[in-house]
């Protein structure tokens, strides 16, 4: 089985923190995804990696960036953390078999 | 960009009872559709998934249909039992090729089977 697996189950951070939410795959797949997950909102996709360095902007990047040095991790980063930033954040690495989500990372921003 | 749209937002049904989850998809050259269970407090889990070259697909008391003229694609699950009791996600992607990948999601249906 895949396993993906998110540092932090909970985080709390004050505003104007850089945060870092890391993400870590262990079968060298090249697809990493990066969601937010709102109550009434779905899954929004912040970031994506299909390889490693290339990155491409999902529906809502604004206040965030990433950061894939490495294939099998995947870094979400919020130069300066805000309020509206807070949320449950899910990584999800991509075979051909499906998405596998990580555990989520329930952050709040105080 | 992709726009998936999910109906109901809620669904309470009595145990034994059929429940039908619909999606519609904006974007015609989307060709992949995944469903997702997600269970409170857990991470969302694929639990079938359908190709454009498909009209149906079933896997025990689970169905997934898919109507490419109308972009519309609906899950069905038979005799639900409260374990069904979570939030379904469905999602589309134009499935092949770098941020073709990527899949975009509606917006999720609690269902809520009572004993």
């Amino acid at each position: 089985d895949v396993k993906v697996t998110q540092s932090s189950r909970y985080l709390v951070k004050r505003t104007g923190e850089k945060v870092f939410l890391e993400c870590v795959q262990d079968m060298d797949h090249e697809n990493m995804f990066w969601y937010r997950q709102d109550p009434g909102l779905g899954l929004r996709l912040i970031y994506f990696s299909y390889d490693v360095k290339m990155k491409e902007k999902g529906d809502i990047p604004e206040g965030y960036s990433v950061s894939r040095e490495k294939k099998e991790r995947f870094s979400l980063i919020l130069e300066s953390a805000s309020t509206n930033q807070t949320s449950m954040y899910l990584c999800a690495s991509r075979s051909t078999y499906g998405y596998t989500f990580g555990s989520g990372t329930r952050l709040t921003v105080v | 960009g992709e726009n998936v749209e999910q109906h109901p937002s809620t669904l309470s049904v009595q145990e034994g009872d059929s429940a039908v989850i619909k999606c519609t998809y904006s974007d015609s050259a989307s060709n992949y559709f995944p469903w997702y269970k997600q269970e409170l407090g857990k991470r969302p889990q694929l639990i079938i998934d359908i190709r454009s070259n498909v009209g149906e697909k079933k896997d025990q008391r689970i169905a997934v249909t898919l109507n490419k003229t109308a972009k519309h694609f609906s899950l069905h699950i038979t005799e639900t039992q409260p374990e069904d009791s979570a939030v379904y996600f469905c999602a589309a992607s134009k499935g092949s090729g770098g941020s073709n990948y990527k899949l975009t999601f509606g917006k999720g249906t609690l269902l809520t089977v009572n004993p």
